[in-house]
C-alpha cells in the first residue's frame, strides 16, 4: 500500500528557509495531489498547500507569500519550502495524499506520513 | 475562509458511552466534510468522507450525519481505543479547512 515518509531538519534558525521532503512508496506520485499540512504544539491542523501531478499547486494564503511546493517525479517525492521562518512555524509537518471525488463530495486526504517536527530557535 | 467550529473542545466518556461531536460550517459545504481520528504523536486517521460514508476498516460503531451547516460524529458503545481528539475537515472551498478538535478523554 502507498506510504508517505517525511524527511529533513528537526531545527531551522530564525529568518532561514524550512525545507522538507516527502517520499511516496508503493505507488506512484504521478497522480492525485499531494499536500503539506502542519500542526503546532498542541494546537489544530493547518493546510500548507498542495502540488498535482501535473505541476500545478495551490497555497493557502495565509502562507503564500513564503511556501513553495515542488515535485520530482523521478524519485518518487515532493518537497516543501518555507521561507524567513520564526517561532510561529514550529510545528509538526505533515505530508499528506489528498483524494478528490467530486461526484462523490469527497476531498480529503486519505494517506498520511508520521510527521516530522520541526523546530525554529 | 470557511471556519469550521467543534464542540464541544472536550468531554470526558465512559467505555460503553454514546458520545456526540458536532461540527458547523460558517458557510454552507454541502456534504465536503471529512472526519479525522488523531491519537498522541500520531498522525491523523481517516474516519468519514463526504459527511457519512465510511473508510475502509473503520469500525460500524462510528456514523457521521448532516443537518444543514451543522455535521455530526456520533460514536455508539465507546470502546478504549477510541480515547483520542477527532477533527472535522471541510473539502468545499480553498483553502481546506480543519475545526479546533474535540478531545475525548476517559471520564
Amino acid at each position: 500500500q502507498v506510504q508517505l515518509q517525511e524527511s529533513g531538519p528537526g531545527l531551522v534558525k530564525p529568518s532561514e528557509t524550512l525545507s522538507l521532503t516527502c517520499t511516496v512508496s508503493g505507488g506512484s506520485i504521478s497522480t492525485y495531489y499531494w499536500n503539506w499540512i502542519r500542526q503546532s504544539p498542541g494546537k489544530g491542523l493547518e493546510w500548507i498547500g498542495y502540488i498535482y501531478y501535473t505541476g500545478s499547486n495551490n497555497y493557502n494564503p495565509s502562507l503564500k507569500s513564503r511556501v513553495s511546493v515542488s515535485l520530482d517525479t523521478s524519485k518518487n517525492q515532493f518537497s516543501l519550502k518555507l521561507t524567513s521562518v520564526t517561532a510561529a512555524d514550529t510545528a509538526v509537518y505533515y505530508c499528506a495524499r489528498r483524494t478528490v471525488v467530486p461526484s462523490l463530495a469527497i476531498d480529503a486526504f486519505d494517506i498520511w506520513g508520521q510527521g516530522t517536527m520541526v523546530t525554529v530557535s | 475562509d470557511i471556519q469550521m467550529t467543534q464542540s464541544p473542545s472536550s468531554v470526558s466518556a465512559s467505555v460503553g458511552d454514546r458520545v456526540t461531536i458536532t461540527c458547523r460550517a460558517s458557510q454552507g459545504i454541502v456534504s465536503w466534510l471529512a472526519w479525522y481520528q488523531q491519537k498522541p504523536g500520531k498522525a491523523p486517521k481517516p474516519l468519514i468522507f463526504a459527511a457519512s460514508s465510511l473508510q475502509s476498516g473503520v469500525p460500524s460503531r462510528f456514523s457521521g450525519s448532516i443537518s444543514g451547516t451543522d455535521f455530526t460524529l456520533t460514536i455508539n458503545n465507546l470502546q478504549p481505543d477510541d480515547f483520542a481528539t477527532y477533527y472535522c475537515q471541510q473539502g468545499h472551498s480553498f483553502p481546506l479547512t480543519f475545526g479546533g478538535g474535540t478531545k475525548v478523554d476517559i471520564k
